[in-house]
């Protein structure tokens, strides 16, 4: 079984600014993915960000960067020069294991950015 | 353009009625999935199917049915036995099996809202 946490129910930004959510995982797969999915007021899930467990390096996604810390089991979402649009609801999910794929998803974080 | 399309977008039931959902996707993928949203909850999962005529039970499966008759086509059924299903339902679908991460990638659609009156 596989369980995500993102112990941020909420969090604020200052426009331009950086800002960065947490999410920890567990898994008893080998070979998993991990991923952050925004979700705006639309509630449209958009793919923010993937990364492959077996790589070491951090995906980056133009603003968007990852902390992944393997042994940890950390998987954290850097936001750089925080937009208005950034405005959404950001979901962790963790995938993993060669049957359905499934994506476990945590709680979410609301991201509010100030003017 | 290609993607996935879940009609309709708002649906209201009354109690004891069995509701369909629909989700179509016209970007030839095998896998889809149907999740579950409430407030404060990241979404679980109902159902999924990774091949025509195939479908497995996710974590709340209980009160709810699919088919998959079509690759293209995946409707989820909410019946009366569902004590609460009022929800935000997704859609999803993912191009393969396979470990490359191309095939790990689901992509959504744009979410049918359930009420129940």
């Amino acid at each position: 079984a596989q369980t995500v946490t993102q112990s941020q129910p909420e969090m604020s930004v200052q426009e331009a600014e950086t800002v960065t959510l947490s999410c920890t995982y567990d898994t008893s797969e080998s070979d998993y993915y991990l991923f952050w999915y925004k979700q705006p007021p639309s509630r449209q899930m958009i793919l923010v960000i993937r990364q492959e467990a077996y790589k070491q390096q951090n995906a980056t996604e133009n603003r968007f960067s990852v902390n992944f810390q393997k042994a940890a089991k950390s998987f954290s979402l850097k936001i750089s020069d925080s937009q208005l649009g950034d405005a959404a609801m950001y979901f962790c999910a963790t995938s993993g294991g060669a049957g359905s794929y499934q994506l476990t998803f945590g709680k979410g974080t609301k991201l509010s950015v100030i003017p | 353009d290609g993607g996935i399309t879940q009609s309709p977008k708002y649906l209201f039931r009354k109690e004891g009625q069995n509701v369909t959902l629909s989700c179509e996707q016209n970007l030839n993928h095998d896998a889809m999935y149907w999740y579950r949203q409430d407030p404060g909850q990241g979404l679980r999962l109902i159902y999924y199917s990774q091949i025509v005529n195939d479908f497995q039970k996710g974590d709340i499966a209980e009160g709810y049915s699919v088919s998959r008759e079509k690759k293209e086509s995946f409707p989820l059924t909410v019946t009366s036995a569902q004590k609460n299903p009022t929800a935000f339902y997704l859609c999803a679908s993912r191009l393969g099996t396979g470990s490359v991460p191309i095939y790990n990638e689901q992509f959504f659609g744009p979410g049918t809202r359930l009420t129940v009156l």
